[in-house]
């Protein structure tokens, strides 16, 4: 299932670095989130778009900004990245009209910060 | 504010064993349950959800999951698990059913099936 994509999957990169992971999707939603996956904590989310001119924060932005360019894309950036950064990122999507909003999920970003 | 609890984190069956997992969430409203299964090297793919209706939703790969409001849980099952069920299992709630609600996850459960 390739609606949702995310690039690159796996980054290496040292601290201080500004670096940008990007978000694709063929499903037509207007709704793209950003969460990270750390061990035991489960996700959470970093911010979230309704619609291009539409961008939110999440429950831990800081140190984190978002670009929505079009309907299809949501990039995150990491302005300076530091090592606790180290995590797997998962942009997401989904549909107002859906009940619940049941989000749809990208294969992930492996980020590495040293 | 919401928050969504699997009090089992890593949990270690043998092939044909029967598996529950736990879920408790801290909403009394009006509530959207899903179940999220992560494979090893893969991103969440939907197991199944609960909106509204039968109480005991069944979803793919023979998993079901039972909603009882009284306890605030949605605990998955399924009767007899393979070596391919091994995945990592994340709970996760919206509340209401108008306007956007945040999708909160638990701390997920770690399944490892030996064959």
């Amino acid at each position: 299932d390739a609606d949702v994509t995310q690039t690159p999957r796996n980054r290496i990169t040292k601290t201080g670095k500004r670096i940008m992971l990007e978000c694709s999707q063929t499903k037509g939603h207007d709704r793209m989130y950003w969460y990270r996956q750390d061990p035991g904590l489960g996700l959470r989310l970093i911010y979230y778009s309704f619609d291009v001119k539409d961008i939110n924060k999440g429950e831990i932005s800081d140190g984190y900004s978002v670009s929505r360019q079009a309907q299809a894309k949501f990039s995150l950036s990491l302005e300076s990245a530091i090592p606790n950064q180290t995590a797997l990122y998962f942009c997401a999507t989904s549909d107002p009209g859906r009940r619940g909003d049941e989000q749809f999920f990208g294969p992930g970003t492996r980020l590495t910060v040293l | 504010a919401q928050s969504v609890s699997q009090h089992n984190h890593h949990v270690i069956l043998s092939e044909a064993a029967s598996l529950e997992l736990g879920c408790n969430y801290s909403y009394g409203g009006t509530v959207n349950l899903f179940w999220y299964v992560q494979y090893p090297g893969q991103h969440l793919q939907l197991l199944l959800k609960y909106f509204s209706g039968d109480p005991l939703v069944k979803g793919i790969k023979g998993f079901e999951a039972e909603f009882i409001k009284s306890k605030f849980s949605f605990n998955l099952r399924k009767p007899s698990v393979q070596w391919s069920d091994t995945a990592e299992y994340f709970c996760a709630v919206t509340q209401g059913n108008t306007g956007f609600q945040k999708l909160v996850f638990g701390t997920g459960t770690r399944l490892l099936v030996s064959p």
